[in-house]
């Protein structure tokens, strides 16, 4: 299994409260994303990282930030959490997004309950 | 955008019968991955494709670029299999088109 650790796995807390999931890797693969899970959705991409300090948008990145200071670590942050950002949230790597054969692992998510 | 679409939503078989999900989408594209998902469990990857079939153990995945659709088969289904299997395609490259677009998934409910 390919090494990726989030944490933390589950979270409750409140309207407002600043929130950071943390998504690290032992595989040195250089692309990290974060999805979030919903029923009646498909996984949906926040934002992804394809290097050191090298971040960009997905499509549903309003109201979440993120930072990638090491190629390890992968942190996604809630800077005010609302309850539509309740959701089940999973971290991804890959090698690289070029060629066909390059699979995404998964991390074992983490379910964030926001009331 | 691609849409992504899988039939059936849900399913469920008596172990040992043949399981197909179908996956279908609306734009070109240079793979498309299968996935599955055991019930508050992490997500597998089982294949990716760009082209005609794989097989992996009772696992067959197929393709048909030309009718933009792709299969999943189960052979003699056991109760293990029971999971959400869900179907992600990635556009050509370039520009944003190389990102995963996800369908909704099926739920498979194998019964002993």
């Amino acid at each position: 299994d390919a090494g990726i650790t989030q944490s933390p796995r589950h979270k409750v807390t409140e309207t407002g409260t600043p929130v950071t999931l943390r998504c690290h890797q032992t595989e040195n693969h250089r692309y990290m994303y974060w999805y979030r899970q919903d029923p009646g959705h498909g996984l949906r991409l926040i934002h992804y990282s394809y290097g050191v300090k090298d971040t960009d948008k997905g499509e549903v990145s309003d109201g979440y930030s993120v930072s990638r200071s090491k190629t390890e670590d992968f942190l996604l942050t809630l800077e005010s959490a609302t309850s539509s950002q309740t959701s089940v949230y999973f971290c991804a790597i890959s090698e690289s997004h070029w060629g066909p054969d390059q699979p995404q692992h998964f991390g074992d998510g983490t379910r964030l309950s926001i009331l | 955008k691609n849409e992504v679409e899988q039939s059936p939503q849900n399913l469920t078989a008596q172990e040992g019968e043949f399981i197909t999900i179908n996956c279908s989408y609306s734009v070109g594209i240079s793979a498309l991955h299968w996935l599955q998902q055991h019930p508050g469990g992490g997500i597998v990857s089982l294949f990716m494709l760009s082209s005609g079939k794989k097989k992996h153990g009772r696992l067959i995945a197929t393709i048909n670029i030309q009718e933009k659709h792709s299969s999943l088969h189960i052979t003699a289904s056991h109760p293990r299999d029971s999971a959400v299997y869900i179907c992600a395609v990635r556009g050509r490259s370039g520009g944003s088109n190389y990102k995963l677009t996800f369908g909704k998934g099926t739920l498979l409910t194998v019964n002993p």
